[in-house]
């Protein structure tokens, strides 16, 4: 069965501080690996993965993809009260996305 | 930008009744899907949907389920009765490619609400 994890459930973090995000996955037909940024309704894009060790960056945050060890992880870097969100992890395997739980982070002032 | 907008943003009904959830992908995407999120729980795969067939469904979407593409730019997810445990945030997505090779752009969702 194909899964997706993400780690941690929930962070708590100060304005400046650089937080990391994990997930691993394990599915059986690998395309390609997307972030996501829930505020209050709708996915919105952040990346999407499909080679390992190619960093991708936007801003503060970046993303890199490990195909061998089957994680990922987004690094967000001197945090502000607007990165408050859930960040989902999601692997498309080639005809529909499968997400993980997310991770809630909390960016408090 | 374009963007992916769906109607109603909150839909109430009561339970047994049919619903109609209404999706406008993006004018140039040939992929569609329905996702729900139930609240507090994680974003779950329902349809995938190509060349006016299903392409992909999990088992969440059984036979009270179906997706319609009636015009040119509607995509819509019919529950044809619904349950208490259908209430939900459905998200509708659309892509150029599929299998991974492009990224999928979600609506805002509608808000379901079976009582």
């Amino acid at each position: 069965e194909d899964k997706v994890v993400q780690s941690p459930l929930s962070l708590v973090v100060h304005e400046g501080d650089t937080v990391t995000l994990n997930c691993s996955y394990e599915v059986t037909n690998f395309r390609s690996l997307l972030w996501y940024k829930q505020e209050k309704k709708a996915p919105t894009f952040l990346f999407m993965l499909t080679s390992s060790g190619i960093e991708k960056k936007s801003g503060r945050l970046s993303s890199i993809l490990d195909k061998k060890e089957l994680f990922s992880i987004l690094n967000i870097t001197a945090t502000q009260t607007g990165d408050s969100a859930i960040y989902l992890c999601a692997v498309d395997n080639n005809n529909d996305m499968r997400f993980g739980a997310g991770t809630r982070l909390t960016v408090k002032p | 930008e374009p963007e992916v907008t769906q109607t109603p943003s909150h839909q109430v009904t009561q339970m047994g009744q049919e619903v109609i959830l209404r999706c406008v992908p993006i004018s140039n995407h040939l992929y569609f899907y329905w996702y729900r999120q139930i609240l507090g729980q994680k974003v779950e795969f329902l349809v995938s949907f190509y060349n006016n067939e299903i392409s992909e469904k999990s088992e969440i979407f059984d036979d009270q389920f179906s997706v319609e593409r009636p015009d040119g730019s509607n995509f819509t997810l019919k529950i044809r009765s619904t349950k208490l445990e259908d209430s939900a945030m459905y998200f509708c997505a659309s892509s150029r490619l599929a299998g991974g090779r492009d990224i999928q752009y979600f609506g805002a969702g509608t808000r379901l609400s079976v009582l």
